[in-house]
């Protein structure tokens, strides 16, 4: 089946820091990926998203390379800001022609930043 | 002001007592979708509903039912055979089978008195 795994969390880095978050997918054909961003008390926003190998997304300075040879979207950030403490979640969409449309998520990684 | 309202934002259950989940859109989205979010557990999908007066199981359905009677209202009844309730709930839509976008609702707390 369809899975997603993100690295466990809390991540917890200083204002400024380099943030990397990693995401490893496994999918019975061609997905498109996706990092989803939930702030506290808040539901999920699309944060960015890639549909073929070697796509960058990328978004308020966050950006993430679809990689089909290690079946990976990592998310990355140069500089991280304490407004970007929030929860993020990595996921694929595998879409079949029917059913929820593969819509698949990982746990979720905490990110905690300091000032 | 175009989204996706869900209510209550706090919600309490009794033992044995059904409670319904409100979740309201006005994006003239088709598909709709209840999600529950557990801690450390990621998101997990309850039902969804492609097209007005139609809807399926996701993956966790039991112990809750469903109704779409009109486009913009896609209510979750939680009901007494679900047994471990408390958990955040989630709406969310999407546009078209094309376009790959989730919106989200601000959710719902449930919890057990």
């Amino acid at each position: 089946g369809n899975s997603v795994t993100q690295m466990e969390g809390p991540v917890t880095l200083s204002e400024e820091a380099f943030l990397t978050i990693n995401c490893t997918y496994t999918a019975t054909g061609y997905p498109s990926l996706f990092w989803y961003v939930q702030y506290p008390g808040e539901g999920l926003q699309l944060l960015l998203k890639a549909t073929k190998a070697d796509d960058k997304g990328s978004n308020k300075g966050f950006e993430a390379t679809y990689r089909k040879e290690t079946t990976s979207f990592h998310l990355e950030k140069g500089s991280v800001q304490v407004s970007d403490s929030a929860v993020y979640f990595c996921a694929l969409r595998l879409y079949s022609g029917g059913g929820a449309d593969g819509l698949t998520f990982g746990k979720g990684t905490h990110l905690i930043i300091q000032p | 002001d175009g989204g996706i309202t869900q209510s209550p934002k706090y919600l309490f259950r009794k033992e044995g007592q059904n409670v319904t989940l409100s979740c309201e859109q006005n994006l003239n989205h088709d598909a709709m979708y209840w999600y529950r979010q557990d801690p450390g557990q990621g998101l997990r999908l309850i039902y969804y509903s492609q097209i007005v007066n139609d809807f399926q199981k996701g993956d966790i359905a039991e112990g809750y039912s469903v109704s779409r009677e009109k486009k913009e209202s896609f209510p979750l009844t939680v009901t007494s055979a679900q047994k471990n309730p408390t958990a955040f709930y989630l709406c969310a839509t999407r546009g078209g089978s094309t376009n790959e976008k989730l919106f989200f609702g601000s959710g719902t707390q449930l919890s057990v008195l």
